[in-house]
């Protein structure tokens, strides 16, 4: 049972446009959200986190969005740039719920940024 | 500022070996994970430790084991490698909430 889902495999976008990755969850323990962003041959790297007491994060060109009724949140990358083309990681956790931390991911969205 | 460091890149094992992955932070991170990546599937979490001598199991564990008996080492052990076990693995760190910290990975072929 995946309880964090990024239901598009890929995305393309052109240089300077946006572009706006999704995810859904469905264990509504989760109260910390997060996305990485993993380049080939590398480990996932923190990109922005957002808590459920928020509905919006920015962090330059990186804005990740809540919506907690729906379940779902996602990152919108204002202007896109190539070297943003990378897999984005989208997981959760739930701190409140004695977790220790631990994230749950999503299974990836390809990002593709063409000049 | 190494981050943290996994050791070896790359490894092919026969079924039947074993062989230990090591991961080693400079954080001073409490709180230290071990998961696999399966191709086009997300990170699948095997074994976490929450401090020096206190590991538990996560959503994989099974073929798997650790041991947790400083702050800055987390091994992780494949006792009798099997080829559902082929995947590349990352070792992560965390201090409470704050983002992980990944190592680049291993990624182990067992043939």
């Amino acid at each position: 049972d995946q309880q964090v889902k990024q239901n598009s495999p890929s995305l393309s976008v052109q240089e300077g446009r946006i572009s706006i990755l999704n995810c859904d969850y469905t264990n509504s323990m989760f109260d910390y959200f997060l996305w990485y962003k993993k380049y080939p041959a590398e480990g996932p790297t923190f990109l922005i986190s957002i808590s459920s007491i928020k509905d919006k994060n920015e962090d330059g060109r990186f804005t990740v969005f809540l919506n907690k009724s729906a379940k779902h949140l996602s990152l919108h990358i204002v202007p896109s740039q190539p070297g943003d083309s990378a897999v984005y990681f989208c997981a959760a956790s739930s701190l409140s719920g004695g977790s220790n931390y631990k994230l749950t991911f999503g299974k990836g969205t390809l990002l593709t940024v063409n000049p | 500022n190494a981050g943290v460091t996994q050791t070896p890149k790359f490894r092919i094992l026969k079924i039947g070996q074993s062989m230990t992955l090591q991961c080693t932070q400079d954080m001073n991170h409490n709180y230290m994970y071990w998961y696999r990546q399966d191709p086009g599937m997300g990170l699948k979490l095997i074994y976490y430790s929450v401090g020096a001598g206190i590991t538990d199991k996560g959503e994989v564990p099974n073929g798997y084991n650790v041991s947790r008996s400083t702050t800055e080492d987390f091994p992780l052990r494949l006792e009798l490698a099997a080829p559902s076990q082929t995947s590349v693995y990352f070792c992560a760190s965390s201090y409470a909430s704050q983002g992980y910290t990944f190592g680049s990975g291993t990624r182990l072929t067992v043939v």
